[in-house]
């Protein structure tokens, strides 16, 4: 089974600091994802990535940045964190083509975080 | 631009019960539709998906029909359990590397 590895599950940091968050996966997927998920607004996507070094923009990627050096790894950087980016982070990844597995996402555990 | 509506929640039911969680969508063409299930903890996985009209997908007891004329793609059970208690999320996409679109999730809590 597809693995999707987020580093930390629980994080509490404090307004203007830069935060990381780390997602790892272990089945070569091209495609990878950043989600917030909100009460009441369901899952937003942040930013994704098809291959390494490739970044596209989501539907709500102010304040945040990501970075993709490795096929395996995807992380999203939040530069100087604010109490609005409370939430739920998920990441994703999927395969690419037009087999029965394409564009079916893997998703990680989540990371919490809190900022105060 | 693509979208995903669901029925809101919570939705509460006895165990046995039956079971329909709404969803439409807006899109373009002929989109792959897939429901996922987030259990309390967890991420997200995949339950169920169709990808053409018509399809019906199907696992651990949950049916979802691919209706382009109504363009929805409703989650049924019919006998939900307590362990079914979990967030449902409807999502569509376009092949290729167009990202999934999501409703906002509907909950789920079944009572003994």
């Amino acid at each position: 089974d597809v693995k999707v590895t987020q580093s930390s599950r629980y994080l509490v940091k404090r307004t203007g600091e830069k935060v990381f968050l780390e997602c790892v996966q272990d089945m070569d997927h091209e495609n990878m994802f950043w989600y917030r998920q909100d009460p009441g607004l369901g899952l937003r996507l942040i930013y994704f990535s098809y291959d390494v070094k490739m970044k596209e923009k989501g539907d709500i990627p102010e304040g945040y940045s990501v970075s993709r050096e490795k096929k395996e790894r995807f992380s999203l950087i939040l530069e100087s964190a604010s109490t609005n980016q409370t939430s739920m982070y998920l990441c994703a990844s999927s395969l690419v083509g037009r087999s029965s597995g394409a564009n079916v996402l893997t998703f990680g555990a989540g990371s919490r975080l809190t900022v105060l | 631009g693509d979208s995903v509506t669901q029925m809101e929640g919570p939705v509460t039911l006895s165990e046995e019960a039956f079971l329909t969680i709404n969803c439409t969508y807006t899109a373009t063409g002929y989109p792959s539709l897939f429901w996922y299930v987030q259990y309390p903890g967890e991420g997200l996985q995949l339950l169920l998906k169709a990808t053409k009209a018509d399809d019906k997908g199907s696992n651990k007891g949950f049916e979802a029909t691919y209706r382009k004329e109504t363009t929805s793609f409703h989650l049924e059970k019919g006998s939900v359990q307590v362990s079914d208690s979990a967030v449902y999320f409807c999502a569509l996409t376009h092949s290729g590397n167009t990202p999934l679109v999501f409703g906002k999730g509907t909950r789920l809590s079944v009572i003994a």
